[in-house]
């Protein structure tokens, strides 16, 4: 199983601000990963594929980058519904696997 | 608009059964591909199964294999989630969730069903 990690666990960042989140895979994943994002009591919801790609109506000011094991979601001048959890998921290999969530709060 | 509607959750003992439903509309259920996720309360997602878009090549996490049991329906346009021997540890929100083209990443998600297993 490919072990997904997620750093940091909690990220302060004032309205306006950048906020840079990282994904590592145990072994390569090559570009088969995604990021979504969470709400309170919401279900997740697609943000990135393919690594870099933005899903239908995500904004521009998300971003992803990384192939591999080490890959990047970078949020620039965050609005005040991108304070939530952040989830990278691979699916490269069976099982899917997620990581453990990072937390964006508002500093 | 593309739908996911689950149900069928609830309270149960260990040991237990229950069946989610899942019920799709908005898009061609029958040329896709489904999942479950869970979330335990509190905690981060786990993949739980997926099945194929004509019913065949079902995955399983660990978790859950030998115990649990993707089917559908494509008439009905409904997913199934047969989740027998439960434990306590399965307790959490089952979300279904649609495959995106051949990729298995998640481009739409019900709103999820709270399974409790308890004394």
């Amino acid at each position: 199983e490919i072990v997904m990690t997620q750093s940091p666990a909690a990220l302060s960042v004032s309205p306006g601000g950048r906020a840079t989140l990282s994904c590592r895979a145990s072994q390569s994943v090559s570009s088969n990963l995604a990021w979504y994002q969470q709400e309170p009591g919401q279900a997740p919801r697609l943000l990135i594929y393919g690594a870099s790609t933005r899903a239908t109506d995500i904004p521009a000011r998300f971003s992803g980058s990384g192939s591999g094991t080490e890959f990047t979601l970078t949020i620039s001048s965050l609005q005040a519904e991108d304070f939530a959890l952040y989830y990278c998921q691979q699916y490269n290999n069976w099982p899917l696997t997620f990581g453990g969530g990072t937390k964006v709060e508002i500093e | 608009q593309v739908q996911l509607v689950e149900s069928g959750g609830g309270v149960v003992q260990p040991g237990g059964s229950l069946r989610l439903s899942c019920v799709a509309s908005g898009f061609t259920f029958s040329r896709y591909g489904m999942h479950w996720v869970r979330q335990a309360p509190g905690k981060g997602l786990e993949w739980v199964a997926y099945i194929r878009h004509d019913g065949g090549n079902n995955y399983y996490a660990d978790s859950v294999k030998g115990r649990f049991t993707v089917s559908r329906d494509n008439s009905k346009s409904t997913l199934y989630l047969q989740m027998d021997s439960l434990r306590p540890e399965d307790t959490a929100v089952y979300y279904c969730a649609k495959k995106i083209g051949n990729e298995d990443l998640f481009d739409c998600w019900g709103q999820g069903t709270l399974v409790t297993v308890s004394s």
